[in-house]
Formats: C-alpha cells, structure tokens, sequence
C-alpha cells in the first residue's frame, strides 16, 4: 500500500525556518518524482515545488523561489521542504504528492502537515 | 503564467448530473486532472489525462476537454460526491503545475 506521511509542521515565529518531511513507503520511492503542495485556511490548492527522481530537475512556483528548498534522500525514502524566512501568508496545510511522470499528475497524496506562521 | 478558472460553487439535486468546468487559453492542447478533495481531507484523483479513471473510481465520473474549457461530469450525484473538485495541468510553458481555482459541489 503507497503511503506518504507528512512530519515537522508546527507553530512558528514571522521569519523563523521550518524542515518538513515527507516519508514513503509501499512503492520504489526512487523511482518518482516528488511533489509539495500547500493549502492556506479556507483557500485552493497551491503548487510548490517539485523534484525529479534524481533531484536534477527541480521546479518551483515562482513565489516561493529563493525561500524554499526542496530536496530529497532516495536511501531513506523521505522528502524535504525547507521553510525559511516564513510569513503570516505561509500557513497553510502542506501536502507532498507522488507524481505520475507520463501524465503529470498527483496519484497519491499525504495527509498533510500544518504550518501556523504567528507570533 | 497560465490561469484556470474555475466556478465556485455548483448545486445539484441527488441523482442528477453535476458538470464543473475548468477554463484555460487553448487548455484543450494540455492534459486535465481533476481532483476531489473531501473537508479535512487530503485531494483524491477521480480523473487523468482528460477523461481517464483511476482505479476504484466510479464511472459516474467522466471528463472531457477541448477548445478553451475542460469538464467534469459527475452523474448520479450522491451525497457522498459533496466536496471540493480541482482541475490541474502541467504547463509546458513555464515548466510548472497548475491547479485551477476549486469548485464546491454541494448536494440539495
């Protein structure tokens, strides 16, 4: 069974950095690529960023280029994103996504980890 | 960047057919998915590649795409489709995705 588990969300101070973890299992977690997905209170689904299975593609959405970093460890199955210089407008659920590369689309998601930016 | 559009809300009465458009310049020349996502819930895949379906999706969901307006259609509506839908694509142009802008189906 896929499996995507989402760890280190958390309250944060204005300008604080956040690691978040994505850990898979039940597939050949090497053999795709990756995804983060964000959900704000209340709002749509944002795109993030996304990481080939080798980590020599890597896209992000224009907002969040130079403040997050994506990046991933094949030999521990798991999936990174870290959050710096984060703002109030950064809370939000964040989702990691398992990625078809022949449709591009998100075949199996996590349940999500929130992030509360506040002081 | 590229923008889907999407209504905000659709209603519809049980056992009726649900259609939630997704518009985009030109989004017939990309492929559509379409997730469902339940409150509190993580996003589901119910449709790929235009009008494909996932395994243990019911084939009371079908889609469709061309010109500037993709579709999702949920027939035999049950209580149970009562959630968020969004579409999404892959943007060659900008090498991004995109998700467009969510559509809450409510059932009467």
């Amino acid at each position: 069974e896929v499996q995507l588990v989402e760890s280190g969300g958390g309250l944060v101070q204005p300008g604080g950095s956040l690691r978040l973890s994505c850990a898979a299992s039940g597939f050949s977690f090497s053999s795709y690529s990756m995804n983060w997905v964000r959900q704000a209170p209340g709002k749509g689904l944002e795109w993030l960023a996304s990481i080939s299975t080798r980590s020599n593609y890597i896209y992000y959405a224009d907002s969040m280029k130079g403040r997050f970093t994506v990046s991933r460890d094949n030999a521990k199955n798991s999936l990174f994103l870290q959050l710096n210089s984060l703002r109030a407008e950064d809370t939000a659920v964040y989702f990691c996504a398992r990625e078809r590369d022949d449709f591009r689309d998100f075949d199996y998601w996590g349940q999500g980890t929130l992030v509360t930016v506040s002081s | 960047s590229y923008v889907l559009t999407q209504p905000p809300s659709v209603s519809v009465a049980p056992g009726q057919t649900a259609r939630i458009t997704c518009g985009g310049n030109n989004i017939g020349s990309l492929s559509v998915h379409w997730y469902q996502q339940r409150p509190g819930q993580a996003p589901v895949l119910v449709v790929y590649d235009d009008s494909a379906r996932p395994s243990g999706i019911p084939e009371r969901f079908s889609g469709s795409n061309s010109g500037n307006t993709a579709t999702l259609t949920i027939g035999r509506v049950e209580a149970g489709d009562e959630a968020d839908y969004y579409c999404q694509v892959w943007d060659t142009g900008s090498d991004h995705y995109v998700f467009g802008t969510g559509t809450e189906v409510t059932v009467l």
